[in-house]
């Protein structure tokens, strides 16, 4: 955080029904970053992207979509076509290529029934 | 693909005690990096070790990097309430930084 926003906290859907999680930054990083995190496991990469206009997939893309339009948003789209879609997603920044240390924003869980 | 492993997944410790928690890499890493997520919170980065067989403390806390840089583990002294959390270690290779499951740090007063 400090510089990492999602909103909202928590949200909840319908199965069958697209929903967008926001990310945005102040920090000026060019990298960003979407996690998805389950009970008692580690982090996931979905999608991340390196520059604005670009981005790559992650492990786990397949029902996800993103936008990387402006350096400070990197919106992810958790699709219908995303099987198990209720979790804890987290947005994180990095501040080039080249550094390590990664920021997280403070996540939006999803619930989807 | 590139593993990364971490035990125990959960670590109940007594007010006082010390524990360790280890990370284990299928590959050979760059670096690794420590991170510490409270429950109900975010992630927030500890440390990062680069070099073969690092050793970093920050007050109770010592992280240490293997030789073979396939390795890390994170020591904890004297253990606190404000230890409790769950403790994730993330392995780079190439650009391709893995998170491992984490230890969840149950602490006993």
């Amino acid at each position: 955080d400090g510089g990492i926003t999602q909103s909202p906290k928590y949200l909840f859907r319908k199965e069958g029904q697209n929903v967008t999680l926001s990310c945005e930054q102040n920090l000026n990083h060019d990298a960003m970053y979407w996690y998805r995190q389950d009970p008692g496991q580690g982090l996931r990469l979905i999608y991340y992207s390196q520059i604005v206009n670009d981005f790559q997939k992650g492990d786990i893309a397949e029902g996800y979509s993103v936008s990387r339009e402006k350096k400070e948003s990197f919106p992810l789209t958790v699709t219908s076509a995303q099987k198990n879609p209720t979790a804890f997603y987290l947005c994180a920044t990095k501040q080039a290529v080249q550094t390590y240390e990664q920021y997280f924003g403070p996540g939006t869980r999803l619930t989807v029934t | 693909g590139q593993q990364v492993m971490q035990i125990p997944q959960y670590q109940h410790v007594q007010e006082g005690e010390d524990f360790t928690t280890y990370c284990n890499s299928s590959t050979t890493l760059s670096n690794i990096q420590w991170y510490k997520q409270r429950p109900g919170g975010h992630p927030v980065f500890l440390i990062q070790l680069v070099k073969s067989g690092e050793v970093k403390k920050q007050k109770r806390l010592t992280f240490q990097f293997g030789e073979a840089k396939k390795n890390s583990s994170l020591h904890i002294t004297a253990t606190q309430t404000t230890d409790v959390g769950t403790y994730f270690c993330a392995g780079l290779a190439g650009n391709k930084l893995t998170f491992g499951g984490g230890t969840r740090v149950l602490v006993k007063p």
